[in-house]
């Protein structure tokens, strides 16, 4: 079946460094992947959209990669600050939207 | 507007009441979601509406009842819950590819 993997639960950085977070999707191809924020008790807020045939994409702080070889996406966010502590979901369309187990980022001052 | 709004924000029930989440959206989406998320889950979805016209169940007991009354709103009617019912309950719009997400309604079952 279809499925989409975050390999970190939790993610713990230092204030500026970049944070690094994960999503592999196995049994297919998706048209594009999506990335999310989700803070505790909130609805996830969309972030960045990037299509099979993108290789990367920014916005402000933010960069994604798809990379369909190796099936997986990468998502960066650069000079992290406190306020991006929360949990990021990956998400994509297999029929319906599938998300992966996310990933708890806290960036420590 | 380019928000999802939901009501109530929080919500106690007993296994014997009837209530309903709402759900309302201004964004001209003609789809729209509900999703129930467990703590440290992702959100599972439960409907789809598309058109007004309910397009997927994902096998949701019948305990919970979609109605799509117009194209803005969108409800959800309890009845007879569990406590295993207990959750943040998402609703969300779409027009294309994202899916817009309300702040949820987080639901305890007694």
């Amino acid at each position: 079946s279809q499925k989409i993997e975050q390999n970190s639960e939790a993610l713990n950085i230092q204030e500026g460094k970049t944070a690094t977070l994960t999503c592999n999707y196995t049994n297919y191809s998706p048209a594009y992947l999506q990335w999310y924020r989700q803070d505790p008790g909130r609805g996830p807020v969309f972030l960045l959209l990037i299509r099979e045939n993108e290789k990367e994409k920014r916005k402000e702080r933010l960069k994604v990669t798809f990379d369909t070889t190796l099936k997986q996406s990468l998502f960066h966010i650069t000079a992290s600050q406190p306020a991006d502590s929360a949990t990021y979901l990956c998400a994509s369309r297999g029929g319906k939207l599938i998300f992966g187990q996310g990933t708890e980022l806290s960036v420590k001052p | 507007d380019t928000e999802v709004t939901q009501t109530p924000k929080h919500l106690v029930m007993g296994m014997t009441n009837k209530k309903s989440l709402k759900c309302e959206q201004h964004m001209g989406h003609r789809a729209m979601y509900w999703y129930k998320q467990k703590a440290k889950k992702p959100p599972e979805l439960m409907f789809v509406y598309s058109y007004e016209k309910l397009s997927i169940n994902e096998s949701v007991p019948s305990r919970f009842s979609p109605e799509c009354p117009n194209s803005s709103l969108l409800n959800l009617h309890l009845h007879a819950l569990q406590p295993e019912d207990s959750a943040l309950y998402l609703c969300a719009s779409s027009l294309g590819e994202t899916q817009y997400f309300g702040p949820g309604t987080r639901l305890l079952v007694l």
